[in-house]
């Protein structure tokens, strides 16, 4: 079946740090794939997205590129500030139904 | 704000008993869909509708229903709880139910089953 996996957390980096958080995937046909970020004590907020192969989602300094041949949508970001501090879930639209499959999501600590 | 509203925000309730959550999609969206989040599990897809009919089903105990109103609006009901049905439940909505489409999740609904 589907499924997304993606790096064990918690991730802690200082201010200014350079940010990557792997996710992979695993879907039968070409899914849409999104990162969702989750701030303490609020719904899911759409960071970015990607509806086929090589192209590159970017957003707020973001960013993730669709890599077809890796299955991969790895989430960047050059320079993360304290307010990035959340839980950031990676997470495919399954082509036959539109569900969302999330993986288990990364929590991210900046610390000044 | 991303448009959609859920309510309650929390629900206090006791084993055995039944709740319903209550989710409002954005304005002019027809698909909802219902996500439970929790611990151990992560966040798993329930059921989708759109328009009023049930699309699709996940996960979703035989204990759990929900429905899509001529409004839009959609209701999650919840009952003979049990602990472990203790999470943050979410709904999102979308325009259609096109591939690939955006959905946008409201706040959620945390039901504490004691």
């Amino acid at each position: 079946g589907n499924s997304v996996t993606q790096m064990e957390g918690p991730v802690t980096l200082s201010e200014e740090a350079f940010l990557t958080i792997n996710c992979t995937y695993t879907a039968t046909g070409y899914p849409s794939l999104f990162w969702y970020v989750q701030y303490p004590g609020e719904g899911l907020q759409l960071l970015l997205k990607a509806t086929k192969a090589d192209d590159k989602g970017s957003n707020k300094g973001f960013e993730a590129t669709y890599r077809k041949e890796t299955t991969s949508f790895h989430l960047e970001k050059g320079s993360v500030q304290v307010s990035d501090s959340a839980v950031y879930f990676c997470a495919l639209s399954e082509v036959n139904t539109g569900k969302l499959i999330f993986g288990q999501g990364t929590t991210l600590q900046v610390k000044p | 704000d991303s448009g959609v509203t859920q309510t309650p925000k929390h629900l206090i309730t006791a084993t055995g008993q039944r709740v319903t959550l209550r989710c409002s999609p954005r304005s002019g969206d027809l698909s909802v869909y219902w996500y439970q989040q929790s611990l151990d599990q992560g966040l798993q897809f329930l059921i989708h509708y759109y328009n009023g009919e049930e699309r699709a089903k996940g996960n979703i105990l035989e204990r759990f229903s929900a429905q899509q109103f001529p409004d839009l609006h959609s209701e999650l009901n919840l009952s003979s709880l049990e602990l472990g049905d203790s999470a943050l439940y979410f709904c999102a909505s979308s325009l259609q139910r096109e591939r690939g489409e955006t959905q946008y999740f409201g706040p959620g609904t945390r039901l504490l089953v004691l």
